[in-house]
């Protein structure tokens, strides 16, 4: 059964390093999604990716943020200078299309991003 | 904030059906009901969507009221390994998570 794979699953980093979390999602969806979830807090969604551009995103995603499809697998996360507050579980989703529209999403296992 | 209401917490006991209600009242007419569950700190697992139609899968059943403003997870035999948060999500795109239940099976 085809699945959502991330990569790393555990990321260590100091305040102010770049990080960038991969995902590959499901080979012929369309529309890709990250989340996050603060340990003990509600799964948070951060932005979508549609035809090569964003298609929506959260008050979470500012400029610190930006996603890119690099190639026809991979879809990237990258967080320019992290913070404290961005220690968090990263999830990465993808879904297919039906009638025009995105449908279930399945998640991949998550990045851990330990901040320090 | 999600736009949909769960009880906090359930319990059921091992091999009867676990029925997991959730109103969802000011849900659009493009959106779908989606269940997920998430098992400790793992991705969201999907379960089941509908529109309006009830629906019924391996993992589960799924019945809307003809309103749409509620709907009703039913797992028929819940097993220990369906301890989890389950979330009721009513979407078009992105999902919206809110606290979910956390379902208890119990031996």
């Amino acid at each position: 059964e085809p699945e959502v794979t991330q990569t790393p699953s555990h990321q260590v980093t100091q305040m102010g390093q770049e990080v960038i979390l991969r995902c590959v999602p499901i080979s012929n969806h369309l529309y890709f999604y990250w989340y996050r979830q603060i340990l003990g807090q509600k799964v948070e969604f951060l932005v979508s990716f549609y035809n090569n551009e964003i298609s929506e995103k959260s008050e979470i995603f500012d400029d610190q943020f930006s996603v890119e499809r690099p190639d026809g697998s991979n879809f990237t996360l990258k967080i320019r200078s992290t913070k404290l507050e961005d220690s968090a579980m990263y999830f990465c989703a993808s879904s297919d299309i039906l009638a025009g529209g995105p449908i279930e999403q399945f998640f991949g296992p998550g990045t851990r991003l330990t901040v320090l | 904030d999600a736009k949909t209401t769960q009880p906090p917490s359930m319990d059921c006991a091992e091999g009867r059906a676990a029925n997991l209600p959730c109103n969802h009242s000011t849900i659009s007419g493009n959106e779908y009901v989606y269940w997920y569950r998430q098992i400790h700190s793992q991705g969201p697992q999907y379960i089941i969507h509908g529109l309006k139609n009830n629906e019924t899968n391996e993992m589960a059943s799924l019945i809307i009221t003809e309103d749409r403003k509620s709907s009703t997870l039913i797992l028929p035999h819940a097993t220990l390994r369906d301890t989890a948060v389950y979330y009721c999500i009513s979407s078009y795109g992105k999902l919206t998570f809110g606290q979910g239940t956390i379902l208890t099976v119990h031996p």
